[in-house]
């Protein structure tokens, strides 16, 4: 089954301790992304990548790092979680959008609590 | 970047059409319009998309005003498994520079 992957499903942790969100996805994507949800907020990018080794910055990508070692994984990595990045999170992806437009594949989502 | 706006909530009784609209006065010439809808505790999944021409797929059709300033999501016969929040989204062509808003929950009664 095509599918993107997100693990942990749900994780609380404490601030300043190092995690990882896991993204893999099955479909030879090229583009992958992450996204935050906040109440209010609607969802807001937080990085991309085009392709592996290319990443760059959505709108929100303080306080977060990616990877792209590999076409089908990429990790979200909080080096020092704070609680406002408590949030529900979302991995997503897709053909590249330069060969046309094809529709996003979110993840189930990651619902993350930092205390 | 073009903003949206959608009502908060809308409400359907099933097997009835159900027209969600969407303004995006402020979309450029070569922005694609894009419906995506989230279900309960799952991501959000596409539905729709158009740039000019209404268009029609299996889920939904989408109508678009001939100035590009809003457009509305058709679904022809509500389900109870249609109950969802529907984001409208203009996007430059060749990229994924969604901004979603909070969009319309859409509640479907039996």
């Amino acid at each position: 089954e095509a599918q993107v992957t997100q693990n942990p499903r749900y994780l609380i942790t404490v601030t300043g301790k190092k995690l990882t969100v896991t993204c893999s996805q099955n479909m030879n994507h090229e583009y992958m992304s992450w996204y935050r949800q906040d109440p209010g907020l609607g969802l807001r990018q937080i990085y991309y990548s085009m392709n592996v080794e290319v990443t760059d910055k959505g709108d929100v990508p303080e306080g977060y790092k990616v990877s792209r070692k590999e076409k089908r994984n990429f990790p979200l990595i909080l080096e020092s979680p704070s609680p406002n990045q408590t949030s529900l999170y979302f991995c997503a992806s897709s053909p590249s959008p330069l060969t046309g437009f094809y529709g996003y594949t979110f993840g189930s989502g990651t619902r993350l609590t930092v205390v | 970047d073009a903003k949206t706006t959608q009502p908060n909530s809308m409400e359907s009784n099933e097997e009835e059409p159900v027209h969600l609209p969407c303004n995006h006065s402020t979309i450029s010439g070569t922005d694609y319009i894009h419906w995506y809808r989230q279900l309960p505790s799952q991501g959000p999944e596409y539905v729709i998309h158009g740039l000019t021409s209404n268009v029609n797929n299996r889920m939904a059709s989408l109508a678009i005003a001939e100035d590009r300033k809003s457009s509305t999501l058709i679904l022809h016969r509500a389900t109870l498994r249609d109950a969802a929040v529907y984001y409208c989204t203009p996007t430059p062509s060749g990229t994924y520079k969604y901004i979603f808003g909070t969009g319309t929950r859409l509640k479907v009664l039996a």
